[in-house]
């Protein structure tokens, strides 16, 4: 298994597109994590998902953003109408369960612009 | 809710030991974790407390105090490819991550 993938890496995109991330898991892990970190700062959570459950999302994140893993495998992060707000390094991870470790894909760069 | 703190920015020198200190506060507690970070580059795992005590794991040792809600990261023998930001993450379901410490480290 090579570990964590994300696409693409990098997305420059206008504001008032959309955009969709890809992260695709360690194979078997059940649980996949996104979320969003800008220079200086932690990773912020986005969300995450048991299978193809998606079990919490945080308030933080406006209806713009939407996330699905619909067979339990990969999964897509989606943010309509993009803001120059959004640019941030979007973060995938995966474990196979609560309190394991999570492997962390490369990430997807965003620039608003 | 919860928050964390830790030390925005550290400095070392290479073959000392530093100590990165994280205090947590949060609404319920089920296990702490710290990730190295290099710039440009994704977290990666270093070490996962739930008990109170000190786990070792070669140059690197965490330390839980539940009841203080305090945690740090011992990093002995200091070598320059150490210089990352180290974060702190208090969690198990949801993982919520500080803001993590730059670690510089002089030559």
């Amino acid at each position: 298994d090579t570990g964590v993938s994300q696409n693409p890496r990098h997305k420059i995109t206008k504001r008032g597109q959309n955009v969709t991330f890809r992260c695709d898991p360690i194979s078997e892990h059940n649980r996949l994590y996104w979320y969003r970190q800008t220079l200086g700062q932690g990773p912020e959570f986005l969300t995450y998902f048991q299978n193809e459950a998606q079990l919490e999302k945080s308030r933080l994140l406006s209806d713009r953003f939407s996330a699905e893993r619909p067979k339990g495998s990969f999964s897509t992060l989606e943010i309509q109408r993009t803001e120059q707000g959004d640019s941030a390094m979007y973060l995938c991870a995966s474990n196979p369960g609560r309190g394991d470790e999570q492997y962390f894909g490369p990430g997807t760069r965003l620039t608003v612009t | 809710g919860q928050n964390i703190d830790q030390p925005t920015e550290m400095t070392a020198t290479e073959g000392a030991i530093v100590q990165i200190n994280c205090t947590y506060q949060t609404s319920g507690f089920n296990g702490l974790f710290w990730y190295q970070q290099h710039a440009g580059e994704a977290p990666t795992f270093l070490s996962y407390n739930v008990l109170d005590g000190l786990e070792e794991k070669g140059r690197f040792s965490s330390f839980l105090s539940r009841s203080k809600g305090y945690s740090y990261l011992l990093l002995k023998e200091l070598q320059m490819k150490d210089s990352a930001s180290y974060l702190c993450a208090v969690g198990d379901d949801k993982i919520i991550f500080g803001k993590g410490t730059r670690l510089h480290i002089l030559p």
